[in-house]
């Protein structure tokens, strides 16, 4: 079975400073895997994915994650954050074959001027 | 409808009644998930349904919760004898296929309180 864990409940910054939420995942298969972004009083929207290919994907606002399989992780940077990057952040894993998405604890991202 | 549309958005019950979550997910889409969120705690895992396949429960908490999906399209999560611990947002997700990893669309979800 897949699992994630996101080990950081909680990440504070300021403004402009850059920031990584990591992210590692346990699979005995090939996975794939996505970062999704709660904003305050919203629901959840897919961030970037990893699907194959290129191991560095990118989102449109900033955010970029590289998937390490010998580290089984994934984690998340931006090399400047605003203020309207302030959310909370999922990680999810899901096998490359089909099957549930199964989410990390998310991780909290304030980020204060 | 563009979205994953989930009806109610609030609902407040009294602790041993039954409730019932509706999910319209996106025309189309295949599979359709249930989570739970509740404040503190990630998304919680609770049933996954796929085209025609039986569907994965594994993540059902108890013999209380029960959930439907007709047609292939309109799903119903239901939770029987209400306790207080249910208490949670439960978001539904829709995505195209099982094999399409373009990622899931979520629904704003039902926010429930129970009494």
């Amino acid at each position: 079975a897949q699992s994630v864990t996101q080990l950081d409940s909680q990440v504070p910054v300021f403004e402009e400073a850059p920031v990584e939420l990591r992210c590692n995942y346990s699979s005995s298969v090939s996975v794939y895997l996505f970062w999704y972004v709660q904003y305050p009083n919203q629901g959840l929207q897919l961030l970037l994915k990893y699907l194959s290919g290129s191991t560095l994907v990118e989102s449109i606002n900033g955010f970029e994650a590289e998937f390490n399989k010998s580290q089984t992780s994934f984690h998340l940077r931006k090399p400047s954050v605003h203020i309207s990057d302030t959310a909370e952040y999922f990680c999810a894993v899901t096998r490359d074959q089909g099957g549930k998405l199964i989410f990390g604890q998310g991780t909290e991202l304030s980020v204060k001027p | 409808g563009a979205g994953v549309s989930q009806s109610p958005s609030n609902k407040v019950t009294e602790k041993g009644k039954d409730v019932e979550l509706r999910c319209d997910p996106i025309s189309g889409h295949t599979a359709l998930y249930w989570y739970r969120q509740s404040l503190g705690q990630g998304l919680e895992f609770l049933i996954y349904f796929q085209g025609n396949s039986a569907p994965d429960k594994s993540g059902l908490p108890s013999d209380r919760f029960s959930a439907e999906r007709t047609g292939g399209s309109v799903s119903t999560l239901t939770i029987q004898r209400t306790q207080q611990e249910d208490s949670a947002v439960y978001l539904c997700a829709s995505s195209l296929q099982a094999r399409d990893r373009g990622g899931a669309f979520f629904g704003q979800g039902t926010r429930l309180t129970v009494v």
